[in-house]
């Protein structure tokens, strides 16, 4: 089984802070995915990888960056946390392939104060 | 670009009834569907996928789906609910294009089950 371990399941963060959220999976995935959920809004990409090094913007980059050093890790960074980002974050990976399924972390609830 | 709507943000059913969730999907392309369900506090898990194999796809949990093009739908179904399937149901398409591919989600369905 795949097995994606985001490194934290709740995290207390101060405003200004400068947040890593870490994600690791266990499958040789090229793809990995960073997600973050509201109620009402559903999941809403924020960045995602293809390759090691490389990033593209999902659809709410802002305030948010990211690093893939490694193929299996991939770190979400909040240069200086806001309240505004208070949220579910979720992480995924996927197999290259239109017919596969992602595979996601159990998330992380991180509470900026 | 690909998109996924699914209808009613919230479905209530009676233990024991059937479980219909709506997922209509756009695309310019043959698509591959998924349902995932969400349990609090947890991360999404695979119900079951459409990759044209055949259109009436079964999954984990006695749930399956249809998958219609003239509709344009794959609504997923349980024949009787039970109160563990109490969730969040999402609905997601596959998009690719040059050298990646990504999963665009719908809203998602709230689903509670009362005795």
């Amino acid at each position: 089984d795949v097995k994606v371990t985001q490194s934290s399941r709740y995290l207390v963060k101060r405003t200004g802070e400068k947040v890593f959220l870490e994600c690791v999976q266990d499958m040789d995935h090229e793809n990995m995915f960073w997600y973050r959920q509201d109620p009402g809004l559903g999941l809403r990409l924020i960045y995602f990888s293809y390759d090691v090094k490389m990033k593209e913007k999902g659809d709410i980059p802002e305030g948010y960056s990211v690093s893939r050093e490694k193929k299996e890790r991939f770190s979400l960074i909040l240069e200086s946390a806001s309240t505004n980002q208070t949220s579910m974050y979720l992480c995924a990976s996927m197999v290259w392939g239109l017919n596969q399924p992602q595979h996601f972390g159990d998330g992380t609830r991180l509470s900026i104060l | 670009a690909q998109s996924v709507t699914q209808l009613g943000s919230h479905v209530s059913v009676s233990e024991g009834a059937l479980v219909l969730l709506r997922c209509n999907y756009s695309s310019s392309v043959p698509p591959y569907l998924f349902w995932y369900v969400q349990y609090p506090n947890q991360g999404l898990q695979l119900l079951l996928k459409y990759t044209s194999a055949a259109t009436l796809v079964k999954g984990i949990n006695g749930f399956e789906a249809e998958f219609k093009k003239s509709e344009t739908s794959f609504h997923l179904t349980k024949p009787s609910a039970h109160m563990s399937d109490a969730a969040e149901y999402f609905c997601a398409v596959s998009e690719g294009s040059g050298g990646y591919n990504k999963l665009i989600f719908g809203a998602g369905t709230r689903l509670a089950v009362h005795p």
